[in-house]
């Protein structure tokens, strides 16, 4: 069965540097999601990408985020310079179409640990 | 800001035990409600998408109903095992995001 897949799983850094996340989402999706999850919060949207542009951000995803599709498979999510209160659980996820009844598909998500 | 409440927060029970949660979203502008399943190190599973007032769905011993009039789903699990010990999350779709909930945290004890 299809997946999506995220490296690494888990990722420490210290605080300043510049992290990139990665992620390859179902082959024949079209829309791309990255979340993230702080220790005992809610899982928080941070941006959709459609069409190899940003379609929505939150106000979480400022200018010290980036995300790009690279090539036809890749999906990344940078941050230029890390804060300590970056360190969460980031999940991609990915969607076959624009139909609100269409399942968001999950990857198992990488831990960043800002340092 | 919406809103996306679930309870409890966790839930101890034997197997066998059938339970139940809650999920509370805004009632108005509704479009869909997500459940999702997850497990400590591996991806949140969806279980099922609902959209229609009134809808029930169900997956083996999981189901769920909707009332998007009073902004409310309930998620069944009826016998459980220690298999179903996990996350339960519900998300509310909302124009191409879902906002999550903080999630039931079931463990099944044999």
């Amino acid at each position: 069965e299809p997946e999506v897949t995220q490296t690494p799983s888990h990722q420490v850094t210290q605080m300043g540097q510049e992290v990139i996340l990665r992620c390859v989402p179902i082959s024949n999706h079209l829309y791309f999601y990255w979340y993230r999850q702080i220790l005992g919060q809610k899982v928080e949207f941070l941006v959709s990408f459609y069409n190899n542009e940003i379609s929505e951000k939150s106000e979480i995803f400022d200018d010290q985020f980036s995300v790009e599709r690279p090539d036809g498979s890749n999906f990344t999510l940078k941050i230029r310079s890390t804060k300590l209160e970056d360190s969460a659980m980031y999940f991609c996820a990915s969607v076959l179409g624009a139909r609100v009844s269409n399942e968001q598909f999950f990857g198992p998500g990488t831990r960043l640990t800002v340092l | 800001i919406l809103n996306v409440e679930q309870s409890p927060q966790s839930l101890h029970v034997q197997e066998g035990d059938s339970t139940n949660f809650t999920c509370s979203f805004p009632s108005s502008n509704f479009y869909a409600l997500h459940w999702y399943r997850w497990e400590t190190a591996k991806s949140p599973e969806a279980l099922f998408v609902m959209t229609l007032n009134g809808d029930e769905k169900k997956k083996g011993r999981i189901s769920a109903t909707l009332n998007t009039k009073e902004g409310y789903s309930y998620l069944y699990i009826k016998g459980s095992q220690p298999e179903d010990s996990a996350t339960y999350l519900c998300a509310l779709y909302n124009t191409d995001k879902l906002i999550f909930g903080t999630g039931t945290r079931l463990q099944v004890f044999p």
